[in-house]
């Protein structure tokens, strides 16, 4: 199975700030990788994939880059409605495996 | 747009079957999963199953006690749950994604498994 692992677990910040999730596979998976946000008692939101192309929908300020094995997602200005816990998924194979999770506070 | 049911309470080795509705879409031309997350926990991914059925696969943790299954002229997923143990307490959710690799698009709202005695 491919591990997924993401740091940091959890980070501290403020509107306006510019935050940075790093998420690494234990493989290759090419840029098979999708990026999603969940809110507490609310279903995950799917905000990117193929490592770095935006859902509809969803603001500009959000963006990933990487290939292969290290993948970030960058928020450029942290917004109030930004404050969640975002996760990491590889889709290159079966198990789908989802990184730990990275809560965002204030 | 999908519509979990059929969680609940059930004691260590009983059996629960969750259901999915889907609405708004294609449902037929969508293959669909299961995905889970214990209380205060990360996403696990159950299972998943193909738009004829014809694939499926499942996590290890649960094969051979789960058995996913869809009903196309019903627009309906299905999860059978058996031999339950405390570490399957979790909310399920359904989940949609267009092909294989693709990614998990639309989300059900999630049904609340709880084993437990």
């Amino acid at each position: 199975d491919i591990q997924m692992s993401q740091s940091p677990s959890s980070l501290s910040a403020s509107v306006g700030d510019r935050v940075t999730i790093t998420c690494r596979a234990s493989q290759t998976i090419g840029r098979y990788l999708i990026w999603y946000q969940q809110k507490p008692g609310k279903a995950p939101k799917l905000l990117m994939h193929d490592a770095s192309s935006l859902q509809s929908g969803v603001p500009s300020r959000f963006s990933g880059s990487g290939s292969g094995t290290d993948f970030t997602l960058t928020i450029s200005s942290l917004q109030p409605d930004d404050f969640a816990t975002y996760y990491c998924q590889q889709s290159y194979s079966v198990p789908v495996t989802f990184g730990q999770g990275t809560k965002v506070e204030i | 747009q999908l519509v979990e049911s059929g969680g609940g309470l059930v004691k260590p080795g009983g059996s629960l079957r969750l259901s999915c509705a889907a609405s708004g879409f294609g449902f037929s031309g969508y293959s669909l999963n299961w995905v889970r997350q214990a209380p205060g926990k990360g996403l696990e991914w159950v299972s998943s199953i193909s738009t004829t059925s014809s694939l499926i696969y499942y996590a290890d943790s649960v094969r051979g006690r789960f058995t996913i299954s869809r009903d196309n002229a019903k627009n309906s997923l299905y999860l059978e749950m058996n031999f339950l143990r405390a570490e399957d307490t979790a909310v399920y959710y359904c989940v949609r994604q267009r092909n294989w690799g693709d990614p998990f698009d639309i989300w059900g709202q999630g049904t609340v498994v709880t084993v437990s005695s």
